[in-house]
């Protein structure tokens, strides 16, 4: 699987959009790009996921550059309760496992 | 949907002794399960991944005879720490998969299970 890059940590106000960036410049064609956040002391939540089209949910939105090698996860209107570790992940298409790496500490500041 | 649970949420134990840990997916069928352990203040790092009714798939290092799953079901894998130590003193998280969901590479993970060998 391609290995992914983010920052180490990211503070946003509450209120405003957060934007996580991932760089995954290795990705091949069949390997989808994968988003998770994990809260304090819990399990991992899944968030979205995403090929080459950009993607929107209930909670996020997920942009793929056209090269594919850089994504951003948009959190459009951050509240305290999405302080956590995000993690950007690549998972070839069919593939048994995830592979986690450090993610971004996201701190939603009042 | 895709709801996964876990039981205990936590737990202590003598060191010596064995702790068998549930991950039960409420509302799909898991055809794959995974385990998973997180030390403080670092990522989560794969053990060990089990296809129902097949003997599980350990990561590199980690003990299978320590670490015993068994996936008898499509909704119930278990994880038992065999004669626990201090140094099995964890967080174990599951994960499930459910192919027939349409994306066969999602995993839904369970809220974890807080072990603490004394």
């Amino acid at each position: 699987d391609a290995k992914t890059t983010q920052p180490t940590s990211m503070d946003c106000a509450e209120g405003r959009a957060a934007n996580l960036p991932c760089n995954h410049s290795t990705i091949s064609g069949n390997e989808y790009v994968y988003w998770y956040r994990q809260i304090h002391s819990q399990g991992p939540q899944y968030i979205i996921h995403g090929l080459k089209n950009n993607e929107t949910n209930e909670m996020a939105s997920l942009i793929i550059t056209e090269d594919r090698k850089s994504s951003t996860l948009i959190l459009p209107h951050a509240t305290l309760r999405d302080t956590a570790v995000y993690y950007c992940i690549v998972v070839i298409q069919g593939a048994q496992k995830l592979v986690f790496g450090q993610g971004t500490r996201l701190t939603i500041n009042p | 949907g895709a709801v996964v649970s876990q039981h205990p949420s936590w737990v202590i134990c003598k060191s010596g002794t064995s702790v068998k840990i549930e991950c039960r997916s409420l509302d799909f069928q898991a055809t794959t399960m995974f385990w998973y352990r997180q030390f403080p203040k670092q990522s989560l790092m794969l053990m060990a991944t089990s296809n129902e009714g097949s003997k599980a798939t350990y990561e590199q290092g980690v003990e299978k005879d320590k670490f015993l799953i068994n996936h008898a079901s499509l909704t119930l894998s278990t994880l038992t720490v065999t004669s626990a130590h201090p140094e099995d003193s964890s967080f174990y998280i599951c994960s499930a998969r459910d192919y027939y969901r349409g994306f066969q590479e999602t995993q839904y993970f369970g809220p974890g299970t807080r072990l603490l060998v004394l």
